[in-house]
This record gives structure tokens, sequence and C-alpha cells, in this order.
């Protein structure tokens, strides 16, 4: 398997734009999750989704976020309007399910820059 | 709840020399413990882990490390440091609760090798 797969690697936008970040699971990874990390705050839980059903979103900043997993194979975090604080690098990680010890597999990694 | 404390920001080390970065946990319940590697511009990757068993787990690139339930801790180690072994180390726990998948990581810890 590729492993978990990520894109853009590298986003730069201006303030007020849209930013759709996305992410390919490791096939057969129930759980997909969304991390965003900083210098400041380290690493982040936003969202996570079990079977493609957004279990907890408590870490959503606010409502310029949000995340969609469509089907099993493909989820999107967007950022509308995009603001210079949103400036990170915005990771997805997935493990198999439900009894797993839980060990995350992560993706590369999206470097957004907010002008 | 479950947290991580990762009391130092950067650990200097000679080539050669014995490495450890340190890691405390709190936890309700029993813990799964977790240690990640990120080098420059990557996601994170797994190193070791521990469900259960012997205290003492060994992982990848020659690192291990030492679950002690006493002292809540789970220090990583490796005898002889390399220049490449220099990252980003992140200690990660998941209190072992039905139902519960997410990982608290710590703040994590640089690590310098000097060659």
């Amino acid at each position: 398997d590729a492993g978990v797969i990520q894109s853009p690697r590298h986003e730069v936008t201006e303030m007020g734009q849209e930013v759709t970040l996305r992410c390919k699971p490791i096939s057969g990874h129930d759980y997909l999750f969304w991390y965003r990390q900083t210098m400041m705050r380290g690493l982040e839980l936003l969202i996570y989704f079990n079977n493609n059903v957004p279990i907890d979103d408590s870490g959503m900043p606010e409502d310029r976020f949000s995340a969609k997993m469509p089907n099993a194979s493909f989820s999107t975090l967007k950022i509308q309007p995009s603001e210079p604080r949103d400036s990170a690098v915005y990771f997805c990680a997935t493990h198999p399910g439900q009894g797993d010890t839980g060990e995350l597999f992560f993706g590369e990694g999206s470097r957004l820059t907010v002008l | 709840a479950q947290s991580v404390a990762q009391p130092e920001d950067q650990v200097n080390v000679a080539e050669g020399n014995p490495l450890t970065v340190k890691c405390t946990y709190s936890v309700s319940g029993n813990p799964y413990l977790f240690w990640y590697v990120q080098y420059p511009n990557r996601g994170l990757q797994f190193l070791l882990k521990y469900i259960t068993g012997d205290n003492l787990v060994k992982g990848s690139y020659g690192f291990e490390a030492e679950f002690n339930k006493s002292q809540t801790s789970f220090h990583l180690k490796k005898p002889s440091a390399l220049v490449s072994d220099s990252a980003l180390y992140f200690c990660a726990v998941r209190a072992v609760t039905y139902g519960n998948n997410r990982l608290a990581f710590g703040k994590g810890n640089q690590v310098v090798v000097i060659p």
C-alpha cells in the first residue's frame, strides 16, 4: 500500500480565499483523523471519522473549517475563508479500526501558508 | 482524560552517546503508549508502542522504551545516538477504554545529535 496520501503538499494562498486539503487513507482503515501542527500549539486533533461518519469535531477551530468524508477512499478539509492564523501543516492519519491498538499512520502533510 | 508531558524542549547529545527522551503520561485506567519521530518536512513515523506484557519495548532504528507504571513514564532510549537520529520526537498515549480512539500527543522534543 502507498500509505496515506495527502495533497497538495504545499499551498500558498491569500487571506479570504478558499482552501481545500485532500486525503486518501490506507485501504481498509476505518478511522481517519485530521491534525494541525504549529510551533505554538503542537499537534491538535481537529476531527476524526469512523466509517466515513464524523465522530468528534470538537477540535475544529470555528465555522470556517469543515471536513467531509464522502467515501472510504477520500476526505477533505476545507477552510473558507482562510486567514493568516490558519497557516500550519495539516496532517491526515488513519488506523485500521475498533479494537486495534490505535497506532496511527500519517500522511506527509499539507503545508498551508495564508498571506 | 489523557495527556502526555515531555518536559524538555530540546535534547542535545554527542554522537555515540546514549540518548534518552523523557515522557510521562496521565490516563484514567490502563494506557497504550507510543513514540513517533518526525523528520523535517515529513509526517510522523511510528517508532514503537507499549500495549501489554514486557515493560521494555524494542522498536525501529535501535530505539527502545521502558514502561514504568509506578512513575507513569515511558522514556525513549537509544544506547548509541547517530547524527541521523536528529529529529522531533513525540510521545503519545491512548486510554484503553471502549470507544476511545483519540491519541493525546505531547508537544515534542527536538533531538540534536552532535557529530
